[in-house]
């Protein structure tokens, strides 16, 4: 069964930060891997998808990247705002449509 | 991609009640999910719900509990039945469209 695992938990930035989020799975056979934002209470807003034959995928100052071979994914957000204070997900999609999401990081961005 | 509205966006209920959510999407869909976020953690699948066809529920998971409707390929419902304050939850419907996964704005459900 696949496990999702993001590290830290919580990271708290001062504005102006690049920074860096991790998700690990156990299990290499993946179809895609998502990332999404969750602000409180709120639904999830996904941000990029990388498909299992890709290395990475870049939208504005976000960049996801994927090894599937270690088993890991990073979600780089550059130059950090405040406005990106909010969860941050993924979720990895096997071959068999099953979907497995991390408990996520919560970022704070200081002004 | 797809867009997704759900409502309520938030309840208070009281214990013994129940409480339906409603999702429409904006395009036609197969398959639609509804996951449930426990306070600080993360999701869990209820169930799977076709069109014309009784939804599959996950482990753990009863239809007599969460009754879901799916009259077409646009619209759900997700029915919390006979609350208990355990059932304090965030309740998101999502569709996939080409492998990605989209949200509802999530309906953040407190039993008292």
């Amino acid at each position: 069964k696949q496990e999702v695992t993001q590290i830290p938990a919580a990271l708290s930035v001062p504005e102006g930060e690049n920074l860096v989020l991790n998700c690990s799975f156990t299990d290499s056979a993946i179809y895609n891997l998502q990332w999404f934002r969750q602000d409180p209470g709120k639904g999830l807003t996904s941000l990029l998808l990388i498909q299992s034959s890709q290395r990475e995928q870049t939208s504005g100052r976000l960049n996801a990247s994927l090894d599937k071979s270690s088993g890991r994914s990073t979600l780089y957000i550059a130059a950090s705002q405040p406005g990106d204070s909010a969860t941050y997900l993924c979720a990895v999609k096997d071959n068999n449509n099953d979907m497995r999401f991390g408990a996520g990081t919560r970022l704070t961005v200081k002004p | 991609s797809a867009v997704i509205s759900q409502k309520p966006s938030r309840d208070i209920c009281q214990r013994g009640t129940s409480l339906t959510i409603q999702c429409q999407v904006d395009s036609q869909v197969t398959m639609m999910f509804w996951y449930r976020q426990q306070p600080g953690q993360s999701l869990t699948l209820i169930a799977t719900a076709n069109q014309g066809s009784e939804a599959t529920y996950e482990s753990g998971f009863v239809i007599d509990k969460f009754p879901i409707s799916r009259p077409n390929l646009t619209f759900s419902t997700l029915t919390v039945s006979n609350m208990s304050p355990e059932d304090s939850s965030i309740y998101l419907c999502s569709v996939e469209v080409g492998g990605e996964a989209f949200f509802g704005q999530g309906t953040r459900l407190t039993v008292v």
